[in-house]
Formats: C-alpha cells, structure tokens, sequence
C-alpha cells in the first residue's frame, strides 16, 4: 500500500514569489508519482509526472519536481507565481508498472493562493 | 475530443434517500475509476472497471454502494441509503487501454446529504 502526505494545506505567496509544495510518500513498491491541479469548479488535471529517467520533470508552465528517492519526496517548485495559479494541487502516486496510472493514492491537496 | 462527462454537477438529498450518478468516459478509453472526494482531503478510489468488468473495489462500501459498467462504456454509481457522510465530490476518470496510459478526470458532482 502507499500513502502521501502533504506538508502544507495552505500556502499563500505573493505574484512572481518562487514558491514550493512539499509531497513525501511512502510504499513499499516502485512507484510513480504525480502532481495534479484543480481549478476551482474544474476538473483534475495532470500537471507533471515521474515515471522513470531524469528525477527532475518539468510542465508546460514553469512548474518543476524532484524525485528524490532517499528523502521519498517530490517536492513542487515553481521560481515565479502568477495570479493564475491559485488552484489546489494534489500529490498523488500508483505502483509503477501497471496498465495504467489511474489507480491513484492521493495527498490531502495543498491550496496555493497568490496574491498580487 | 471530448472529455469525461458527468451528471448531475450537484446534488441535495436527506439522509436514508438514495441518489445515483452517471459518467461517460472518453470514447475507446478501456479503464474507468470513481473517486470519492470528502471536503479537505484528497480523492479515494472507490471503485475500477476495466471495460464491464470490476478490477478494484476493496474501498468500495458494498453496504450501501454500488456501482456498474454495462457494455463498457458509461457508469453509474448509486448510493443507498444515504448518510452525512456521504456528501463529498465524486469524481469519475477513464483511461485508454495500454501500458502508461493517463487517466483524464470528470468535472464531478458535488453531493450534499441533510
């Protein structure tokens, strides 16, 4: 079984602050990971994810996580927020190997929230 | 391409009623999930299909829920009795059939029970 946790269910920042959402997992499997937002009134949405490979993964709008592997973390960074940001955004993990990666753990979601 | 659709996108209903919802998944998409969002946590699964047949549904509270895929296109999740604790955001997702696939989520209806 996995389970996630995220450290921070509120995060507040200013526009154009880096800001981090901090994600540690724990299984007894290889895993892959997740980062997911939902806007409000919307859907989740995938927004990056951790198969193999680089342990450093990028989305199309400037957010980054690591894996780090030791720590059993999967930190989400992004150097500057803009006001579009505000969402909340879930770390989520699967056991790595499956037909799909639907079948997904979820953390308690992080509300980011950037102030102009 | 058309996403995941769901109805109703919100729901009222007194305890002890019952209360059902319905996905259409992704056209071709194989696999479909429901997922239970309770206010200030994250989504659980409840429940996997994989075309009409169930692959998961350890998490599923068979006492009062039940869910089914006939001819391995839309789903519906049906809920009965109702409690309090039941009102959450129930989330449907479909994914296509192959290794890696991602899994696209519903916009979700939002359940209150009184």
């Amino acid at each position: 079984a996995q389970s996630v946790t995220q450290l921070d269910s509120q995060v507040p920042v200013f526009e154009e602050a880096p800001v981090e959402l901090r994600c540690n997992y724990s299984s007894s499997v290889s895993v892959y990971l997740f980062w997911y937002v939902q806007y409000p009134n919307q859907g989740l949405q995938l927004l990056l994810k951790y198969l193999s490979g680089s342990t450093l993964v990028e989305s199309i709008n400037g957010f980054e996580a690591e894996f780090n592997k030791s720590q059993t973390s999967f930190h989400l960074r992004k150097p500057s927020v803009h006001i579009s940001d505000t969402a909340e955004y879930f770390c989520a993990v699967t056991r790595s190997g499956g037909t799909s990666y639907g079948k997904l753990t979820f953390g308690q979601g992080t509300i980011l929230t950037v102030h102009p | 391409e058309a996403g995941v659709a769901q109805s109703p996108r919100y729901k009222i209903i007194e305890k002890r009623q019952s209360v059902a919802f319905w996905c259409n998944p992704i056209s071709g998409h194989a696999t479909l999930y429901w997922y239970q969002q309770i206010l200030g946590q994250g989504p659980k699964l409840l429940i996997q299909f994989q075309n009409n047949g169930v692959v998961d549904d350890s998490q599923l509270p068979k006492d009062r829920f039940s869910a089914e895929r006939l001819k391995g296109v839309d789903s519906t999740l049906k809920i009965q009795p109702a409690k309090l604790e039941d009102s959450a955001v129930y989330l449907c997702a479909s994914s296509p059939q192959g290794a890696n696939t991602e899994a696209f989520f519903g916009q979700g209806t939002r359940l209150t029970v009184v």
